[in-house]
Formats: structure tokens, sequence, C-alpha cells
């Protein structure tokens, strides 16, 4: 158990419509990443969010948008769903601010969205 | 443009064998290398991360080589388990981004 945790697990609605992911990061850690992952491919990141502020963006559509709250949890909203958006959602968290350090992701479990 | 590059694609062993996985990164500057363990369907776990002074890391049955000269890095499997199948992927931290490989998928078979 990595401490972060994801919900839903698993989702299926329709295109067009909208869902919201859930992620609690670890006790202490001020950083919450956001990854893509399509079947058989590799993980793409989307956003970073570090105490409340975005820090760093990869390639996240304008569809999709992201908090991070006071409390450290973070919501990824994804919206006018496409069927090229079912994949698996994964939250990290990490205790320093950015990436550019040796300070070790922990991944949650993911959410698994299917488009109909 | 900064890449990370793992080989083989896949592979295939027997249960107890030893295998090597390869990693070849242009990502510039450089300030880590981290493996990732990935089972199908579940969050990546860090198996380990080497910093540029730093040319092996063990952790149990794996062992990460880095040499930052050639950029190359490998993963090391020793005796290999069932458990052992899943994606191990390779990422490289560059300029406070990480770059991910798209990973080598390994199948230990009995």
């Amino acid at each position: 158990d990595s401490g972060v945790t994801q919900t839903p697990k698993h989702l299926i609605t329709a295109t067009g419509q909208r869902v919201t992911l859930r992620c609690s990061p670890r006790s202490g850690d001020l950083s919450v990443y956001w990854y893509q992952q399509s079947l058989d491919q590799g993980l793409q990141f989307l956003i970073q969010y570090y105490n409340g502020e975005e820090r760093a963006k990869g390639n996240i559509l304008e569809r999709f948008s992201a908090q991070q709250f006071p409390d450290l949890h973070s919501e990824l909203n994804l919206s006018s769903l496409e069927l090229g958006d079912s994949a698996l959602y994964f939250c990290a968290s990490s205790v320093v601010p950015g990436q550019g350090t040796t300070g070790e992701l922990f991944f949650g479990e993911g959410s698994r969205l299917t488009v109909l | 443009k900064n890449q990370v590059e793992q080989s083989p694609q896949s592979l295939i062993i027997l249960e107890g064998k030893n295998c090597t996985l390869q990693c070849n990164y242009t990502v510039s500057p450089f300030s880590n290398l981290r493996w990732y363990k990935q089972d199908t369907g579940r969050g990546p776990v860090s198996l380990t991360i080497m910093t540029f002074s730093e040319n092996t890391k063990s952790n149990g049955r794996y062992t990460a080589t880095l040499d930052a000269d050639t950029k190359q890095s490998s993963l090391h499997i020793t005796a290999s388990q069932l458990s052992d199948s899943a994606s191990y992927i390779c990422v490289v931290n560059g300029n406070y981004q990480l770059i991910w490989g798209a990973g080598t998928k390994l199948i230990i078979k009995p």
C-alpha cells in the first residue's frame, strides 16, 4: 500500500459526459501528479500541483482540468469525454516540490475510465 | 530532444533464469535515473533511484547500473520469479522534469 488513495477505481460513462477523479496523497506529501496510461501505452504526465499551486504541465488537453485543495487532496476533471479518453488515470504524490529532485513518487492504484 | 528508449520491448524467460533490461537516454541535463516496476493494471512502484555519481544500486534480486558517460542504464534481475512478471519502466530526471520510457514487458514462464 503506497498510501495514495484514488477514487473511483472504475468508472464507465458515455461520450460527451464529464467525470471527476479524486486523489488523496500520502500523509505529509505536498506534491500531487496526474498521469494518463492508455491501453498498452506508457505513462503520460498530465499535470503537477504543489501545496495548492500548479507547478508543471504536461500533455493535458484543454478539456481536462485539475486542482489541489487546502487539505492537499486533488481532483482531475475530464469533460466532453471522447472514446480515446478511456485509460487508467494515476495519481502520484511526493514530499518534494518538483520532479527535478531525487524525491520518490508514490503511485495510487489508478482510476480506470471507460468511455462508451 | 529528451528521450528515453528501452529494449527489448518485451521479453519471455523461464522461472529461475536471469535477465537484463536496457535503457538508453538522451536527456540533458541529467539529475537522476529511476527504475519502476508496474504490475498489470497497478500503479508503478519504485525499484531504484540512481544519481550521476552512482554506478550500481541493488534492491534484492534487482541490480541497476548506470553509465553516465554513454547514457546507458541496465536493470538485471537474478533468479527470476513468477511475481517478476510486469513492465519495467526507466525514467530519467532532467531539467526538473521526468522523461518516461515506454517500458519493457517481462513475462516469466514456469
